[in-house]
């Protein structure tokens, strides 16, 4: 089963950021946190993962609580093109772990 | 640098046919996982090959089965087809050598309608 708990839908305004959170309270302290997106009909897409220290990248931040039970991701300007499901995942850093999904979270940019 | 192909794109099966889906993974890695996508579901781990050998599996009958190839490519092998096997089948490919992080790269996957 998944770790995380995020919530089903989310909509957002165009060019405004879009805040994706997620609950893993029974995060280890040897987990990551790893989110990746699933554009509708392609392949699951790696966006940015994080330990403990908020992470940055060109597509989005990550935000991790000091307690590591949450964390959220930023899309600092969301365009119609971030359309997604978004999963959080939560692994031990092992190179080619499986991955576990859940449902996700879809979010919807609007015009 | 080619990213992670599969191959057919669609196909159509009725029930207790077989079927192979194939997977070329992304130039230098050297780790294929399956994954199968029911709708409305995420992702569910099939199994994973390093190296040529399974080097794990999920919660899947032992009537999926797999291979992998010298050069990393991979394939997936379902028998007896069931209708509940219709389903999006992904594949993703990664480097084990790099425990750095674990980033997978995955196909557009290839749909499987049983009937």
């Amino acid at each position: 089963d998944a770790k995380t708990t995020q919530p089903t839908s989310m909509d957002c305004a165009e060019g405004r950021a879009a805040n994706l959170p997620c609950n893993h309270s029974t995060i280890s302290g040897n987990e990551y946190v790893y989110w990746y997106r699933q554009i509708h009909s392609q392949g699951p897409q790696y966006i940015i993962h994080g330990l403990k220290n908020n992470e940055t990248n060109e597509m989005a931040s990550l935000i991790i609580t000091e307690d590591r039970k949450s964390s959220t991701l930023i899309l600092p300007h969301a365009t119609l093109r971030d359309t997604a499901v978004y999963y959080c995942i939560v692994i031990t850093q092992g190179g080619s772990e499986k991955l576990v999904f859940g449902k996700g979270m879809k979010l919807t940019v609007n015009p | 640098e080619t990213g992670v192909t599969q191959s057919p794109t669609h196909l159509i099966k009725t029930r207790g046919q077989q079927v192979t889906l194939r997977c070329s993974s992304q130039s230098g890695h050297n780790t294929v996982s399956w994954y199968q996508q029911a709708l409305g579901q995420g992702p569910q781990f099939i199994f994973q090959y390093y190296r040529e050998e399974e080097n794990g599996r999920g919660n899947f009958p032992p009537r999926f089965s797999g291979l992998q190839f010298p050069n990393y490519s991979s394939e997936l092998n379902v028998n007896a087809l069931e209708l509940d096997d219709s389903a999006l089948y992904l594949c993703a490919s990664s480097d084990a050598r790099d425990r750095t992080y674990n980033e997978q790269f995955f196909g557009p996957g290839t749909r499987l309608t049983v009937l």
